[in-house]
C-alpha cells in the first residue's frame, strides 16, 4: 500500500534555529497538508497545498512556517527562529482529491 | 462553540461490548466527515468515511445527523486492538479539515 514518508522521524534543535520537515506524498496524489500535535492535544491543520501554492492555512502559520514542494517529490515544511512551543509532531498528509487523506508517521520536533 | 467536539471519554469498556462515540460540529456548511483512530504516538489513520445514509464496515457504524450537526460512531463487539484514540474529523471548505479532540478507548480483557 503507497506510504506518506516523513524525514526525520526524530528532530532536536536549539530555540532559534530553523528546521526543515520532509515529506515524499504519495505519487499520484496532488494535494499535501501539514499538521501537527503537540502531545496531549488534539491534531491541528496548519496548511494545505496544491497546484504548487498554498490554498489554505491556519491562523497557527504564520511567517515563522513556510512549505515548499522543491521537486516534484519532496514537500517540506520551514520552522524559522523555533520556539518551545514548537515542539509537536508534525505530520504531513496527501490525498488525491481532497478526501480521504493518507498521513505520514510524523516527525517528533523538540526544541530545546 | 468550538468547531468539532466530541465526548471527552475515556471509555473502558469490556471486550465484547458495543460503545458509541459522538461528535458535533459547528459549521452547517461542512461538506464530508470521516472517523479516523489514532495509537499513541503513531500518525492518524482513516477508520471510515461517513455518509449521510449512514454506514457501515464490518462491527463499525457511522451515523451522520446534517440537521442536529452531529456524527456518531458505533463499535459492536470491542476487540483488544480497538484500544486507540478516536478522532472525529470535518471537512468544513474546499480544502481543510479539523480533527475533533478524540475519544480514548480502552478495551479491557
Amino acid at each position: 500500500e503507497p506510504e506518506v514518508t516523513q524525514t526525520p522521524s526524530h528532530q532536536v534543535t536549539q530555540m532559534g534555529q530553523e528546521v526543515i520537515l520532509r515529506c515524499v506524498p504519495i505519487s499520484n496524489h496532488l494535494y499535501f497538508y501539514w499538521y501537527r500535535q503537540i502531545l496531549g492535544q488534539k491534531v491541528e491543520f496548519l496548511v494545505s497545498f496544491y497546484n504548487n501554492e498554498i490554498s489554505e492555512k491556519s491562523e497557527i502559520f504564520d511567517d515563522q512556517f513556510s512549505v515548499e514542494r522543491p521537486d516534484g517529490s519532496n514537500f517540506t515544511l520551514k520552522i524559522r527562529s523555533t520556539k518551545l512551543e514548537d515542539s509537536a509532531m508534525y505530520f504531513c498528509a496527501s490525498s488525491e482529491a481532497t478526501v480521504r487523506y493518507t498521513f505520514g508517521s510524523g516527525t517528533r520536533l523538540t526544541v530545546v | 462553540r468550538k468547531e468539532v467536539e466530541q465526548d471527552p471519554g475515556p471509555f473502558n469498556v469490556p471486550e465484547g461490548a458495543t460503545v458509541a462515540f459522538n461528535c458535533t460540529y459547528s459549521n452547517s456548511a461542512s461538506q464530508s466527515f470521516f472517523w479516523y483512530r489514532q495509537d499513541c504516538r503513531k500518525e492518524p489513520k482513516l477508520l471510515m468515511s461517513v455518509y449521510s445514509s449512514g454506514n457501515e464496515d464490518g462491527r463499525f457504524t457511522a451515523q451522520l445527523n446534517r440537521a442536529s450537526q452531529y456524527i456518531s460512531l458505533l463499535i459492536r463487539d470491542s476487540k483488544l486492538s480497538d484500544s486507540a484514540t478516536y478522532l472525529c474529523v470535518v471537512k468544513t471548505s474546499y480544502d481543510k479539515v479539523i480533527f475533533g479532540p478524540g475519544t480514548s478507548l480502552s478495551v479491557i480483557p
